[in-house]
């Protein structure tokens, strides 16, 4: 069966210092990939995401930027965090249909203090 | 903005008693899908009707959807405390290959 895991659950950084979040995903091939952000009782704001390696496609500009340097491999990082980069990160994968649920990682907590 | 529009915001019902939430969307879709989120965790996917279709059942839910009022509901019949969680419905724009989400309903079943 198909998992996903993304690390760390919870992230404490200074503002100005760098990001990397990562998201695996096990059990399946050239899956689609996505980033989404949440803010405290909002919806899920699309980042970026990835139909293949090295293909990624950025929603909103931003400070974050975004890697898949393997097939199962999602990379979100930043050079520099601002305050506004805080929020819950949320990591999926999906088969490439159209008609296919999203499957979501546990997120990360990133607090930029 | 792609965004629709969900609500209630939050509900708060007793066990046994069903829920209803309810969700627009602007666009042409190719589906709609409802997904679970515990506090603090990731979302958990419910259930995915396509635009051709007008209702679906599975287990305690009930989703319909309304192509020509852009609008879909999410029936959950007999609530447990249990199916305490916040409610997001999702659609896949035509000529898309992503998911835009509503800003969900929060749902508490009291005891």
């Amino acid at each position: 069966s198909q998992t996903i895991h993304q690390w760390p659950a919870t992230l404490v950084q200074p503002v100005g210092s760098p990001l990397s979040l990562e998201c695996t995903v096990e059990g399946t091939s050239n899956p689609n990939l996505y980033w989404y952000r949440q803010a405290a009782g909002r919806g899920l704001q699309l980042l970026f995401y990835s139909v293949g390696i090295g293909q990624i496609s950025s929603e909103v500009p931003q400070n974050l930027s975004a890697s898949r340097p393997q097939d199962r491999q999602f990379i979100l990082s930043s050079k520099k965090l601002l305050l506004s980069d805080s929020g819950f990160y949320l990591c999926a994968w999906a088969p490439g249909d159209y008609n296919s649920p999203l499957h979501f990682g546990n997120g990360t907590r990133l607090t930029v203090t | 903005s792609q965004q629709g529009e969900e609500d209630p915001q939050a509900l708060s019902i007793q066990e046994g008693e069903n829920a209803t939430m309810n969700c627009s969307y602007k666009t042409s879709i190719n589906n709609l899908q409802w997904y679970r989120q515990n506090s603090g965790r990731g979302l958990v996917h419910l259930i995915l009707i396509r635009s051709n279709e007008r209702e679906k059942h599975s287990g305690r839910l009930r989703v319909t959807l309304d192509t020509s009022k852009k609008s879909s509901s999410l029936l959950i019949t007999a609530s447990r405390a249990a199916d305490t969680a916040s409610y997001f419905c999702a659609w896949m724009n035509s000529g898309y290959s992503t998911l835009t989400f509503g800003k969900g309903t929060m749902l508490l079943v009291s005891p």
